[in-house]
Order: C-alpha cells, then structure tokens, then sequence
C-alpha cells in the first residue's frame, strides 16, 4: 500500500533539544494529520491542519502545511523524555467537493524518535 | 466522553483459523475505518464503513472484510489467517461530512501461529 515519505526515520536527542521531522508526497493531500503512538497502542492526534499554508501549535508543537499540498512538517521544541514515541504524519483526500466528506488516511513510514536525559 | 473501543485485546489463533475483530466508534461518529500495523512498519489502510455501507477498501485480500452494524459498531473478520496476518490492528472513527478528522483505537493485538 501506499505510504508517505516520513524523514527522518529515528531520532536520539538530548532533554531540551528541539526536534524537526517533515513528511513529503508525490501527490496533494486536503488535509494533513499529525499522530504519536506509543508503543502497544493507538496513535493519539496531536495536530490538523486543513489549509495549504497553516502554521497550527499545539503546546510545544507546531505544525505546518506545506504550500504546495504535498508536505507537511512538525516541530517539537524544548523536548521532554515522555515525548519519546513514534510519530506518524497523515494525509487524507476530500472525495466529495459538495461536503467536503474524507476518505482514508494515508500514512507517512513513522519517525521514531527517542529522548535522553 | 468514552473513545473509540476496540476488543478483544489480544487474540491468538492458527493458520487457516478465522479471527473477529470489534469496534465501537465515538458516540455520534458514522464512520469506522480498520488499519492494519505490522511489527515495526506503519499503518496501512483496510477498510471504511459509513451508514453500514463500505465506502473504500485497501490492497488487501477479500479473506479481510467486515461490516458495519446500525449502532455503527464494526467487526473485521479476517479469514483462512496466514502468518503474516499478525498484526495491531486499529480501529479509528469520525464524523461523516465536512473534513473530519479519525480518532484511533488502543487496537486488538492478532498473533497467528
């Protein structure tokens, strides 16, 4: 199946250090989700963003849809160690014009990312 | 409010078995999507219901397919299992109409032996 392009694959920081990871597609998105899952678990939302250009923060995240539709990134500053996680990008099509009404979500391959004190 | 619920928990089954999966979306959500999670790789997308109707199917063969029940709920079954079926897989629901965003499962752990 069909998987986003996520980099980069893992990361180890330092507790403080701020984090960047992007997500890129061969092909436009309406929307792009940002999720953290935790290992045995569901991925949890952390950001939407539904509009070419947003700039969304959620805490000490931040998250940006690309101009173009086909990227998307996320920014994590001032890590903390319970940021520890794999970090998903998502992207979903609108399949009616009319409603607005989604489809799918299509995945990004995960950036693991791992926080020492 | 009470999120989206997923049972079992674990399920441990045999080549050629068949295994049932179920979900409970978020109360007044109509849409029930099912991902499947390998080990180590990333979500990829099975199935979508709406209204009891399956809207879109993943690259996924017919021996995974499933349903959706009045109340919502969802089940999916996943027949004539192989080792490769094991997997977390999740459930994740959403309002229906208007960009929506999916809210996931914890996920039923399958293990085929």
């Amino acid at each position: 199946g069909q998987q986003l392009n996520q980099s980069p694959q893992s990361m180890f920081i330092q507790e403080g250090e701020d984090v960047s990871m992007n997500c890129t597609s061969s092909s436009i998105f309406n929307t792009w989700l940002w999720y953290k899952q935790d290992p045995g678990e569901g991925p949890v939302l952390l950001i939407a963003l539904y509009k070419a250009g947003e700039l969304t923060s959620n805490g000490r995240l931040t998250a940006q849809f690309g101009i173009t539709r086909k990227d998307s990134f996320l920014n994590i500053s001032a890590s903390i160690p319970s940021d520890v996680g794999i970090y998903f990008c998502a992207g979903q099509r609108r399949l009616d014009a009319n409603t607005g009404t989604a489809s799918k979500l299509t995945f990004g391959t995960g950036t693991r990312l791992q926080v020492t004190l | 409010e009470a999120g989206v619920t997923q049972s079992p928990t674990h399920l441990i089954k045999t080549r050629g078995q068949q295994a049932t999966l179920r979900c409970s979306p978020i109360s007044g959500h109509t849409s029930v999507y099912w991902y499947q999670q390998a080990l180590g790789l990333g979500l990829q997308f099975l199935l979508w219901y709406d209204e009891g109707e399956e809207r879109n199917r993943g690259n996924f063969p017919p021996r995974f397919s499933g349903r959706q029940f009045p109340n919502y709920s969802s089940e999916l079954n996943v027949n004539a299992l192989e080792l490769e079926d094991s997997a977390l897989y999740l459930c994740a629901s959403s309002l229906f109409g208007g960009p929506d965003t999916q809210y996931f499962g914890p996920g039923t752990r399958l293990t085929v032996l």
